[in-house]
């Protein structure tokens, strides 16, 4: 069965300091996307980047990347140089053949001054 | 271009009562899902529109949800009666019809549903 995990509730980082959410995953089929979004207090979901499982180099957009390890089943974020607008709930989220994407229960993150 | 846009924002309703969410998705986005986030649970998937065609529904809850899209535009979701464990936020979510796997889902701000 397909899962995402995301085993970090919460993270603080200081401003200006890089910071790395945690997404491990578990599917056989082998072909998926692996996303990325972030949850401001607004509430809205803010996609933030993409890896497909076929993809053989790192995703990268901006200040973000995503340290993908198939082998692992990992997909973790990376964000450098964070902002305090930074600070919300992140999704790491999985999309196989079947349509759907199931999310991980989300990380909180605050960046500290 | 306009996003993903839902409405109401906010919802507030009796144990009972009947209420309506609506969504529209991005022009052009023949994909469409619903999501809900639970209180404390993570985002859950509840069923996919690719046109007007419900693709997948396995995701509903159980018979007092119902979703539509006719025309295949606006969706609505349409919860009737509403229970108290149907208090959370529904995100709606829309892409563009391609390879599975491929496209990105674009979402909504999300309709905060409190059933009192």
């Amino acid at each position: 069965a397909q899962k995402i995990t995301q085993t970090q509730p919460g993270m603080f980082v200081q401003e200006k300091e890089a910071v790395t959410l945690d997404c491990t995953y578990d599917t056989s089929d082998p072909s998926y996307g692996l996303f990325w979004y972030k949850q401001p207090s607004s509430g809205e979901m803010i996609f933030l980047i993409y890896q497909g499982s076929y993809d053989q180099q790192n995703a990268t957009e901006g200040r973000y990347s995503l340290n993908f390890q198939k082998a692992r089943k990992s997909a973790n974020l990376v964000i450098s140089a964070s902002q305090l607008g930074d600070s919300a709930m992140y999704f790491c989220a999985m999309r196989w053949s079947r349509n759907d994407m199931r999310f991980g229960a989300g990380t909180r993150l605050t960046v500290k001054p | 271009e306009a996003g993903v846009t839902q409405f109401p924002s906010h919802s507030v309703i009796e144990k009972g009562q009947t209420v309506t969410l609506r969504c529209d998705p991005i022009s052009g986005h023949d994909n469409l899902y619903w999501y809900r986030r639970v209180m404390g649970k993570e985002i859950k998937f509840l069923l996919h529109f690719v046109k007007e065609s419900k693709q997948d529904e396995s995701g509903m809850p159980n018979n007092r949800f119902l979703a539509e899209r006719t025309g295949g535009t606006y969706s609505t979701l349409k919860v009737q009666p509403a229970e108290l464990e149907d208090s959370g936020v529904y995100f709606c979510a829309s892409s563009l019809l391609g390879l599975a796997g491929v496209e990105t889902q674009y979402f909504g701000p999300g309709t905060r549903l409190l059933v009192l």
